[in-house]
């Protein structure tokens, strides 16, 4: 059974510009969390959704944005990119709101901001 | 008061000694506690999941969880170099949506084994 996977694995971007990452859930799996790492700190959180609804979204800006499709693939948009920006976007899933589950996570996407 | 606690570390712990990591949490009704260990430059990775007070085991970490406390922590026994990361601790919180729950993860200690 596959995993969680993340696109791309790695995206260099300028500032300014509008970068969007892509998560696939484990099947079965309607829950998808996504978090930001910056170099040697700890998991932030963005965004969470699950059955295609937000739930809860983290203390960012609103430049950072997403969605959820009904096959509960997800998709996190960053817009107007700054260097701060740059980190390891990791991505979860796990099934569902209202179960003790554990959630289990994709290799992530390497954002790099120049 | 931070939702998850933990101390950041380093720890440092001679090979096959016992490591214990620890962690707070604030959510009095949170139901899930879980353990991930997260090498540098790699995703986390789930290693221990407890729900029930007490003391949970498989090969060598035991979780135990105390709910009373809100205390949960993690025991490594015999431990090895590869044992060496960053171990988070995430809690599963209520949102105030009916059932509804967020996994909120503490910073993470690092943890590093001497031979």
């Amino acid at each position: 059974e596959a995993g969680v996977t993340q696109s791309p694995t790695h995206l260099i971007k300028t500032r300014g510009q509008q970068a969007t990452l892509r998560c696939s859930p484990i099947s079965g799996h309607t829950s998808v969390y996504w978090y930001q790492q910056a170099l040697g700190l700890g998991l932030q959180f963005l965004l969470w959704y699950d059955e295609g609804e937000e739930r809860n979204r983290g203390n960012f800006p609103p430049r950072f944005s997403g969605r959820q499709f009904p096959n509960y693939s997800s998709e996190l948009n960053v817009n107007a990119l700054e260097l701060e920006d740059s980190a390891l976007y990791l991505c979860a899933s796990s099934l569902g709101q209202e179960t003790n589950t554990e959630a289990f996570f994709g290799q992530g996407t390497r954002l790099t901001v120049v | 008061q931070k939702e998850v606690e933990q101390n950041s570390g380093p720890l440092s712990v001679p090979e096959g000694a016992i490591a214990s990591l620890n962690c707070t949490y604030s959510d009095r009704g949170s139901q899930s506690f879980f353990w991930y260990r997260q090498y540098s430059g790699k995703s986390p990775e789930l290693i221990m999941f407890i729900y029930s007070n007490g003391d949970k085991e498989d090969g060598r970490f035991t979780a135990q969880l105390n709910k009373a406390s809100q205390y949960v922590s993690l025991l490594i026994r015999d431990s090895q170099p590869s044992d060496s990361a960053t171990y988070l601790c995430a809690v599963n919180m209520n949102v105030g949506i009916q059932g509804a729950q967020k996994l909120v993860f503490g910073q993470g200690t690092r943890l590093t084994i001497n031979p």
